[in-house]
């Protein structure tokens, strides 16, 4: 099984409309979660880290579930310049020998059209 | 914010010649520099976490003679691929993380070997 999974789409809608990305990890010791936007060619931008009470920036929320282990992305009112990859990202508790390093999902691929 | 200067941003090289790539954090100091690749729809790979001062510690299946990587300075880390073959061909991207901040990603270096 993955670290981490997303699916890797592509979500096709509407400008305007509401899209819902989930990513689950398989390590249940992991600490810091984050969800990132890559552009074709170009390298990923943190978009937003996830708190476990959940949060908002604008049209992005993010939230988490550490029973099920899995955090989700929800972006609303669509615009054709959220067309991109979107990629989550884990990072384990250092003390149990995770260090500093981020583990990515595939990213899944969205669409936004007129 | 803090910015990771990445070096060339593409790069066409001979099969069986070496390729160095760079990444300086200009305006902070890396105590950790880590190396990614991605291969297209693809996601990010850990290849190797860089420590200054220290040897790299390399993940599973990546070998640490082809890919060598060197952090000599808190601001500079080099990933040079040596006898680089068209299965090499990828995009590599660097991120570097200070003491308390969050990660930065270089722009990537996208390698082609013919």
């Amino acid at each position: 099984r993955k670290e981490v999974e997303q699916d890797p789409g592509p979500f096709n809608v509407p400008e305007g409309a509401t899209v819902a990305f989930n990513c689950t990890y398989s390590n249940s010791a992991s600490q810091s979660f984050f969800w990132y936007r890559q552009d074709c060619r170009k390298e990923p931008k943190l978009l937003m880290s996830v708190y476990s009470s959940g949060n908002e920036d604008g049209r992005f929320t993010a939230q988490l579930n550490r029973a099920s282990q899995y955090i989700s992305l929800l972006i609303r009112d669509s615009k054709l310049s959220d067309s991109a990859t979107y990629l989550c990202a884990v990072r384990l508790d250092i003390l149990t020998g995770g260090g500093n390093k981020l583990t990515f999902g595939t990213g899944t691929q969205l669409k936004v059209e007129l | 914010g803090a910015v990771v200067s990445q070096h060339p941003s593409r790069v066409i090289c001979k099969s069986g010649t070496s390729v160095k790539i760079e990444c300086r954090s200009l305006d902070f100091q890396a105590t950790t520099m880590f190396w990614y690749r991605q291969f297209p729809k693809q996601s990010l790979m850990l290849m190797a976490t860089s420590n200054e001062g220290s040897k790299a510690t390399y993940e599973q299946g990546v070998e640490k003679d082809k890919f060598l990587i060197n952090h000599a300075s808190l601001t500079l880390s080099t990933l040079t691929v040596t006898s680089a073959h068209p299965e090499d061909s990828s995009f590599y991207i660097c991120s570097a993380r200070a003491l308390l901040d969050g990660y930065t990603f270089g722009s990537g270096t996208r390698l082609t070997v013919v």
